[in-house]
This record gives C-alpha cells, structure tokens and sequence, in this order.
C-alpha cells in the first residue's frame, strides 16, 4: 500500500474562479501518477497518467503538473464551470500492476 | 467504456449470506480489478488478477476471495457477507501492460447492503 494524500479534502469554487488542489506520493521508487475524475453516481474516469519529472499535461479547461522529487502533484480547474462539480482521485502504483488511491478532493462550483 | 459490465448492479442480502458479483469484459484484457469505496477512503484495492488463474490481494482483501477462469470473467465472493461490506463495489481493467503506466477504466458498480 502507497500513502496517497490528497488536500483538501473538498472546496467550494465560484463559477468562473481558477482552482487547484494537491496530491501527495512517496517519491521513493516512483511509476506514475494517474488523475480520475469521478462525478456522482458515475464511474471514475481517467484525466491523465503522467510519468516524469516536470510533465505537464492538460485537457480543456484541466491541467496536471508532476514533481516526483518532492512527491506532489498539482491539479488546476482554469474558469471553473457547474461540470466541473466532481471528485477528483489521485493514484500511485506502489508497483508494475496496481493502484494505491488518495482520498480525493470533492469539488463543488456554485452557479 | 472499455465494454466492461458488472453484476448483479444492486443487491440486497442478509449478514452472513454468500454473495457473488460478475465483471465481465469483451476486450480480453490481461488485467482486471476489484474495487470498494468507502466515504473518506476514495477506492480501495481488495483483489486483483494478471491472468487467467492468476489473483493476488490488494489492500482490503479479508472477508474477500476473487476467481478467474476465464480472460473475460472476474468474480468476487463474500464468503459470508457482513454489514461492514455494505458498499459500492467496481471493477476495473487495465488496458496493454499493466496498471502503472496505463489508464484503468471502471465499470458501472454494484450498490451492495448487507442487513
């Protein structure tokens, strides 16, 4: 088992407000670091699985930065929208085949 | 969504009962997990397995037995199901070489109450 923190552990953001919230790993014999998306009453679903140092990785309005020296993982909502409202997950492989995941960090955007 | 199904997708059954839930894939995929979420613990590992016939544990496995005959079918058994098993359970595969590198897609879950 890897720990995972992830912080906070929910936030409320304005519609149309930037956010960004934290992952957390061990940074010893570090795989990657994958970001899911989970909405309620849907399935998690992947946003990015990033491996080196200083990778950056971004989907629409959704970016990802990696430093796997120091163990954390930065994830930003630029103009946050009503669907963005979500869960997010971070998880680390603590070996070749499985996950370890954070608790996640729920987010709400009031209209 | 990776044709993964699971089922039965809500199940109702009383302490100290056997249950079975079925993930089924149609992309014969090597790697298939199972899945709890618990508030405040996100998802949790119980099994999971790289082959046919081939399992191992995850990180919440206790109470928990999976099987594996066939690429397509990954079975996960309460022995004996408890109230602490009621939760929202997922499957999960792992396209290509494994779950490292490489994105998991879930299927839909099973909503299990144990009473």
């Amino acid at each position: 088992i890897l720990n995972v923190e992830q912080s906070p552990q929910s936030l409320h953001v304005q519609e149309g407000d930037s956010t960004n919230f934290t992952c957390s790993f061990p940074s010893s014999n570090f795989y990657a670091l994958h970001w899911y998306r989970w909405e309620t009453a849907k399935s998690p679903e992947a946003l990015f699985v990033m491996t080196l140092n200083g990778d950056e990785k971004k989907k629409g309005r959704i970016s990802a930065t990696l430093n796997t020296k120091e163990g954390y993982s930065y994830l930003y909502i630029k103009g946050s929208q009503p669907e963005d409202s979500a869960t997010y997950l971070c998880a680390s492989p603590p070996n070749d085949y499985k996950l370890s995941f954070g608790a996640g960090t729920t987010v709400t955007v009031r209209a | 969504d990776a044709g993964i199904t699971q089922s039965p997708r809500h199940k109702v059954t009383e302490t100290g009962t056997p249950v079975t839930l079925r993930c089924h894939q149609t992309e014969n995929h090597r790697y298939m997990y199972w899945y709890r979420q618990d508030p405040g613990h996100g998802l949790r590992l119980i099994h999971y397995s790289y082959g046919v016939k081939d399992t191992d544990k995850g990180e919440v496995s206790d109470g928990y037995s999976v099987s594996r005959s066939k690429t397509e079918d990954f079975l996960l058994t309460l022995e004996s199901a408890t109230s602490s098993q009621t939760s929202v359970y997922f499957c999960a595969i792992s396209t290509a070489s494994g779950g490292a590198y490489n994105e998991q897609f879930f299927g839909p879950g099973t909503r299990l109450t144990v009473l």
